[in-house]
């Protein structure tokens, strides 16, 4: 089985710290992505990153960067944190492919991220 | 703007029943849709991916695509109260690499 773990499952930080959200898998996938779910507005990609190294803008990145310096974690980071990035981060895990089997993603368990 | 839709419902079944959850696309160019299950306060669990047009099954679970009308769905028979859940609908887009794109999910309410 898939295997994608996050560092934390709940964290509570203050305005202007800068957080750090951990992830790791163990299915030696290509793709690795960070989401966040809020409601009413259902999971938004923030980063992704296909290879070591190599990372993309979502549909949400202001105010978050990422780290992939192995293939196997996936590092989210808050360079400020503001009580606007309160949510449920997700992190997910791809093997890869050109559409159809291997595309299908894996998610960790999720954290529960609250800045005060 | 690539864009998957779905009604937010509560959609109620009677338990036994077949429950319908729908789910349309924007984008002529989407390769792979994903149905996932997501409990309250936990992560989203993969039910079923379908590629190709028509009808896929695994157990209790049908997944249907038709790329000309662009609409995807997930049937569910039998339907059980621990299928209570929100069902989540994603696509991933060629170009896309691999990255998939979310609807905002249906809540389905499954009644004894």
């Amino acid at each position: 089985d898939v295997k994608v773990t996050q560092s934390s499952r709940y964290l509570v930080k203050r305005t202007g710290e800068k957080v750090f959200l951990e992830c790791v898998q163990d299915m030696d996938h290509e793709n690795m992505f960070w989401y966040r779910q809020d409601p009413g507005l259902g999971l938004r990609l923030i980063y992704f990153s296909y290879d070591v190294k190599m990372k993309e803008k979502g549909d949400i990145p202001e105010g978050y960067s990422v780290s992939r310096e192995k293939k196997e974690r996936f590092s989210l980071i808050l360079e400020s944190a503001s009580t606007n990035q309160t949510s449920m981060y997700l992190c997910a895990s791809s093997l890869g492919g050109r559409g159809g089997t291997g595309t299908e993603a894996f998610f960790g368990q999720g954290t529960r991220l609250t800045v005060v | 703007q690539k864009e998957v839709e779905q009604n937010s419902g509560p959609l109620s079944v009677p338990e036994g029943a077949i429950a319908s959850l729908n789910c349309t696309y924007s984008d002529r160019g989407s390769q792979s849709f994903f149905w996932y299950r997501q409990y309250s306060g936990k992560s989203p669990e993969l039910i079923m991916f379908i590629y190709s047009n028509g009808d896929k099954e695994d157990g209790r679970f049908t997944a249907q695509l038709n790329k000309a009308s662009q609409y995807v769905s997930l049937l569910i028979r039998d339907s059980q109260p621990s299928d209570s859940a929100t069902y989540l609908c994603a696509a991933s887009f060629t170009g896309g690499g691999n990255k998939l794109t979310f609807g905002t999910g249906t809540q389905l309410k499954v009644e004894l």
